[in-house]
C-alpha cells in the first residue's frame, strides 16, 4: 500500500509569513495528489487537486507543486483564517481504489 | 444543491451492531462514488472505503477490510456503513464523502459514534 508522509506535523508562524508543508509518497503517484483544509469542528475542504490546480473559489495565496513522490503545499502569506489542519491525499485513478491521507499538519499563529 | 446528510450521533456498547447512513440529494446518486472517512478523537483522516451506488461496486482500505461493511440503496439515494460488533476503538467521527475525480467535492456533516461500556 502507498504511504503518505506529511511534514511537519505542526507549525507556528506569524501573519504574513510564507508557510510550506511537504508530502512524500512511498512510490510514484504521478500528480494524483490533493490537499485539504480542515478547520476545527468542520468537515475538510478541497483546496488543491492534481498537485497544483486551485479549486474554484480558493484564494490564490494557496498553491501546490510536485509530481512523482515529492509534493509541496504553500501558503504565500498566512492569514488568521488559515488556522487549520492541512492534509494531503493520494488517489489512484478511476475507478478509485486506494485513497490515502497524509498524517496532517496543524497550522497555528505565532 | 448537492447535500450529503448523515444520521445522528450514536452511543453504543462494545459488541453491539450499528448501521449509520448518508443520504445524497441534489445530484444523480448513482453516478458518483460515495466514500467513508474515519476521524478518531484528535487524530487525522483515514480512508475506509468507497462504493459506486450505480452497481454497488465496493472497495475497502486494507485497514478496514473485514471490519466494516459499506452498502448502498440507490432507490432511496442512501449509503451505509455498518459494524457487526463494535469495539471501543471504533469511537470516532465518520464522514461520508462524494468522490468526483480528482477529489472529494462534498462531505457529510459527520456522525459521531461513541462506543463505551
Amino acid at each position: 500500500d502507498i504511504q503518505m508522509t506529511q511534514s511537519p506535523s505542526s507549525l507556528s508562524a506569524s501573519v504574513g509569513d510564507r508557510v510550506t508543508i511537504t508530502c512524500q509518497a512511498s512510490q510514484d503517484i504521478s500528480n494524483y495528489l490533493n490537499w485539504y483544509q480542515q478547520k476545527p469542528g468542520k468537515a475538510p475542504k478541497l483546496l488543491i487537486y492534481d498537485a497544483s490546480n486551485l479549486e474554484t473559489g480558493v484564494p490564490s495565496r494557496f498553491s501546490g507543486s510536485g509530481s512523482g513522490t515529492d509534493f509541496t503545499f504553500t501558503i504565500s502569506s498566512l492569514q488568521p483564517e488559515d488556522i487549520a489542519t492541512y492534509y494531503c491525499q493520494q488517489y489512484d485513478n478511476l475507478p478509485p481504489k486506494r485513497l490515502t491521507f497524509g498524517g496532517g499538519t496543524k497550522v497555528e499563529i505565532k | 444543491e448537492v447535500q450529503l446528510v448523515q444520521s445522528g450521533a450514536e452511543v453504543k456498547k462494545p459488541g453491539e451492531s450499528l448501521k449509520i447512513s448518508c443520504k445524497g440529494s441534489g445530484y444523480s446518486f448513482t453516478s458518483y462514488w460515495i466514500g467513508w472517512v474515519r476521524q478518531m478523537p484528535g487524530k487525522g483522516l483515514e480512508w475506509m472505503g468507497i462504493i459506486y451506488p450505480g452497481d454497488s461496486d465496493t472497495r475497502y482500505s486494507p485497514s478496514f477490510q473485514g471490519q466494516v461493511t459499506i452498502s448502498a440503496d440507490k432507490s432511496i439515494s442512501t449509503a451505509y456503513l455498518q459494524w457487526s460488533s463494535l469495539k471501543a476503538s471504533d469511537t470516532a467521527m465518520y464522514y461520508c464523502v462524494r468522490w468526483a475525480s480528482p477529489g472529494i467535492d462534498y462531505w457529510g456533516q459527520g456522525t459521531l459514534v461513541t462506543v463505551s461500556s
